[in-house]
């Protein structure tokens, strides 16, 4: 157990809709990082909020977005979903603002499926 | 062409058997490499994390970075069923906060 949460563990959904993804970070951990893993593109880094703070982003749609609240949890929200967001998304943390340099632990993820 | 490559295999070998698992990438930036093990429906676990070249080794797993070629690598000594997972090369530059990763070798290992 990496000690970072996820919630729901499985989502259905349809084309279209919106959802929202929760996150918890390890105690201690101000960074939060958001990854989408799909059989085609593997894992790809989607953002990162330190301490509040939007710090990095990847290779996220316009359609999704995600922020930091005080108590350090993450939402990730995908909205007008399409059938090829259907993927694994995972939540990591980290306790430094650099994913490079500090040990990111990640959570068990959230199973999404648009129809 | 993707900045990590990763052969997905899948891989399968006899218990006991040496593993070796290969990375390649092309962007000459990264400086931290790590190797990730992902068991079926779980989060990626943090196996191996290695700083610039040279090799690095926890029990039975051995990281060898070899920046010159760019290629890293991940050995499996003595190998376990326990050990059948996805296992996953991730490179980070200085100061980056992502992590890019491979596609990730899925690796049995039959008794």
């Amino acid at each position: 157990d990496s000690g970072v949460t996820q919630t729901p563990k499985h989502l259905i959904t349809a084309t279209g809709q919106r959802v929202t993804l929760r996150c918890s970070p390890r105690s201690g951990d101000l960074s939060v990082y958001w990854y989408q893993q799909s059989l085609d593109q593997g894992l790809q880094f989607l953002i990162q909020y330190y301490n509040g703070e939007e710090r990095a982003k990847g290779n996220i749609l316009e359609r999704f977005s995600a922020q930091q609240f005080p108590d350090l949890h993450s939402e990730l929200n995908l909205s007008s979903l399409e059938l090829g967001d259907s993927a694994l998304y995972f939540c990591a943390s980290s306790v430094a603002p650099s994913g490079g340099t500090d040990t990111q632990y990640f959570g068990p993820g959230t199973r999404l499926t648009v129809l | 062409q993707k900045e990590v490559e990763q052969d997905p295999g899948p891989l399968s070998v006899p218990e006991g058997a040496i593993v070796s698992l290969n990375c390649t990438y092309s962007n000459s930036a990264f400086q931290y490499f790590m190797w990730y093990r992902q068991y079926s429906r779980k989060g990626p676990e943090l196996l191996m994390y290695t700083y610039s070249s040279g090799n690095k080794e926890d029990g039975r797993f051995t990281a060898q970075v070899d920046k010159s070629s760019k290629y890293i690598s991940l050995f499996i000594r003595d190998s376990q069923p326990s050990d059948s997972a996805t296992y996953l090369c991730a490179m980070s530059e200085q100061g980056a906060q992502k992590l890019v990763f491979g596609q990730g070798t899925r690796l049995t290992i039959n008794p």
